[in-house]
């Protein structure tokens, strides 16, 4: 009964090769977020999509993109890794627009290596 | 803009040892506070939560209670195992519309037996 899926959990990928990190969700929730987490670090918010209303952090490098084909899924696109790059990705999802729909919904994470 | 800040880890302690690891905050408005685990290699799991004033948030013998006037939210469990070994981090959320988290900088707990 998992709820916030991703996919890979590890991902290996070469400097400058480009890579995909997919999320997947049961709950229906209108938002989600992409964050990235480098050891003993707090997550970072990336971006969101509110639907299909993408929006990007300020201090989000142009490296990173993202699509919401559905409302089910989100990838995480990173054009040209670099050493800098390699973290945990999380994903998360809230409901967005129910009474209370404060919480957001973590995945597992996909821990990114670049070598 | 909106922070929150966590007591310095690492923290170790004892099983059964009673713990708090402290969290304030400084928002505009009245922020929802939560404080999620993770354990090694996962994602991040929802502890507990409050969303108002003097409300209570308690979950596997976890609590923390919305302190308004001193602007915190300490988490407090009487007794800690060994699963309890985990990061901890308080996050606050503000009243914007996508529900932007900011989190603390983390705790590191770890419990020996």
């Amino acid at each position: 009964d998992a709820m916030v899926i991703q996919n890979p959990r590890y991902q290996v990928t070469q400097f400058g090769k480009p890579v995909t990190l997919s999320c997947s969700q049961t709950l229906n929730h209108n938002v989600m977020y992409w964050y990235q987490q480098k050891s003993s670090q707090a997550p970072k918010l990336l971006f969101h999509y509110y639907d299909k209303d993408f929006n990007n952090e300020a201090d989000t490098p142009d490296n990173f993109q993202s699509r919401r084909p559905n409302t089910s899924f989100c990838f995480l696109d990173i054009r040209s890794p670099g050493l800098g790059d390699a973290a945990m990705y999380l994903c998360a999802t809230r409901a967005g627009r129910l009474a209370g729909a404060d919480t957001q919904y973590f995945g597992p994470g996909t821990r990114l290596t670049v070598l | 803009g909106d922070s929150v800040t966590q007591m310095e880890g690492p923290v170790t302690l004892s099983e059964e040892a009673f713990l708090t690891i402290n969290c304030t905050y400084t928002a505009t408005g009245y922020p929802s506070l939560f404080w999620y685990v993770q354990y090694p290699g996962e994602g991040l799991q929802l502890l507990l939560k409050a969303t108002k004033a003097d409300d209570k948030g308690s979950n596997k013998g976890f609590e923390a209670t919305y302190r308004k006037e001193t602007t915190s939210f300490h988490l407090e469990k009487g007794s800690v195992q060994v699963s309890d070994s985990a990061v901890y981090f308080c996050a606050s959320r503000g009243g914007t519309s996508y529900g932007k988290l900011t989190f603390g900088q983390g705790t590191i707990l770890t419990v020996h037996p």
